[in-house]
């Protein structure tokens, strides 16, 4: 079936250091990924995106692996600032026939250690 | 530009009432989607409109949930009635692409916190 799962629910970082955020899926029809940032309160806001034809996407300070062999993603945040602290979550996106559609992994809590 | 608005942002009720939720859009946006996130879990989609028509709604629960977006614009989300697992954030998002199109990067309003008693 569709599903997109995390690793680690909860991860703490020193700050400044670089933080690496975990995504494991199981739909191999996902034509992109997608990267969010969730802090308390808000809606999800997009930070990366990444189509499956590729292996690796830069961003300002973030940077996304995609691994199809093992169906794993990953969102590398270089220099990790308190601003950082949410729930990240990785999503797919999946075209069918009638519509596209993003499928939400269960996130992961980012925590900024100073 | 004016993000996706959401209203209200907190609503508590008793089970068996009836709730309405209400979404206005970013301008321009073809594409408009409902999602309802339960605490501690990413969300999930509900519903999804292009312009006044329904795209998706196989996630919705139709004997208690409805939805619309009559003019193709803002839309309502209605639970009719509610019960305890209702309790959650429902999302709203909206997308400039058509549904239909490859890439679609959601914009998200700050969501509805729903808790049933």
């Amino acid at each position: 079936g569709e599903s997109v799962g995390l690793h680690l629910p909860t991860l703490s970082v020193q700050e400044g250091d670089n933080s690496i955020i975990n995504c494991a899926y199981s739909n191999s029809a996902s034509d992109y990924f997608i990267w969010y940032k969730q802090e308390s309160g808000k809606g999800p806001q997009f930070i990366i995106d990444i189509r499956s034809n590729m292996d690796k996407r830069q961003g300002q300070r973030v940077t996304v692996l995609l691994n199809k062999t093992v169906k794993h993603l990953s969102l590398q945040i270089a220099a990790t600032q308190p601003g950082d602290s949410a729930v990240y979550f990785c999503a797919e996106n999946i075209t069918e026939s009638s519509a596209s559609k993003i499928i939400f992994g269960s996130g992961t809590r980012l925590s900024i250690r100073p | 530009e004016a993000g996706v608005a959401q209203s209200p942002r907190y609503k508590i009720i008793e089970k068996r009432q009836s709730v309405a939720f209400w979404c206005n859009p970013i301008s321009g946006h073809a594409t408009l989607y409902w999602y309802q996130q339960i605490l501690g879990q990413g969300p999930k989609l509900l519903i999804q409109f292009q312009n006044n028509g329904v795209v998706d709604d196989s996630q919705l629960p139709k004997d208690r949930f409805s939805a619309e977006r009559l003019k193709g614009v803002d839309s309502t989300l209605k639970i009719q009635p509610a019960k305890l697992e209702d309790s959650a954030v429902y999302l709203c998002a909206s997308s400039f692409a058509t549904a239909r199109s490859s890439y679609n990067e959601q914009f998200f309003g700050p969501g509805t916190r729903l808790t049933v008693l």
